[in-house]
């Protein structure tokens, strides 16, 4: 079973520019989340989608953060503009809707660098 | 706001040093109490769920067991490949599924 594939896997940009991450979940895994981890944190959850509807987006900071996604499988995180405090680590993570485990399979991440 | 709080947040032991690492949370109505294994540049992997005080669950030289008030990771004779960062993350009845993460324990194992 493929696991959780990221892309990027590292990007660096200057303050005020805009950057966007993909997600590619493991097949039939309904329950989607973004976190973001800061160096030397545990990571925090941003978004949670479940099909291609919201959960939770309460610590999205809603101002220049966006996710989508459309077709219930495949995801995109934007960041415009980026500031210093987001350089972090993003993960995407997924789940089965049925797993009562609530296991989360995470990929290995975007390293973001804002200069 | 909810707590938890990882101690030590660094460990360095000999190799075949047992030791334990510490996860307390603040809140009641805990769904479950997880512990992931996080190597550099890597995502967090999954080892446990523990969801009632006395649980214990057991993986290789790993031990994890839970408590009304906190969850510990007991590694027995740990080998150099065991070094990582052990992250715990809580799960509450209310609310939606949400996870809550620790700032997690990097953990050394000196051959």
């Amino acid at each position: 079973e493929a696991g959780v594939a990221q892309s990027p896997r590292y990007k660096i940009i200057e303050k005020r520019q805009s950057v966007a991450f993909w997600c590619n979940p493991i097949s039939g895994h309904a329950t989607l989340y973004w976190y973001q981890q800061i160096l030397g944190q545990g990571p925090k959850l941003l978004i949670q989608f479940q099909n291609n509807g919201v959960v939770d987006d309460s610590q999205l900071p809603k101002d220049r953060f966006s996710a989508e996604r459309l077709k219930g499988v495949d995801s995109t995180l934007k960041i415009q503009p980026a500031k210093l405090e987001d350089s972090a680590v993003y993960l995407c993570a997924s789940r089965r809707v049925r797993d009562r485990s609530y296991e989360q399979y995470f990929g290995p991440g975007t390293r973001l660098t804002v200069t | 706001e909810d707590q938890v709080t990882q101690s030590p947040e660094a460990l360095r032991l000999q190799e075949g040093e047992s030791s334990s690492l510490n996860c307390s949370y603040t809140v009641s109505g805990l769904r479950g109490l997880f512990w992931y294994r996080q190597d550099p540049g890597k995502g967090p992997e999954f080892l446990f769920t523990l969801y009632s005080a006395g649980e214990e669950k057991e993986k290789e030289r790993l031990k994890a067991t839970l408590t009304k008030k906190e969850s510990f990771l007991h590694i027995t004779a740990p080998k150099p490949e065991d070094s990582a960062t052990y992250l715990c993350a809580v799960q509450y009845n209310f609310g939606n599924e949400k996870l809550t993460f620790g700032t997690g324990t990097r953990l050394t194992i000196i051959p």
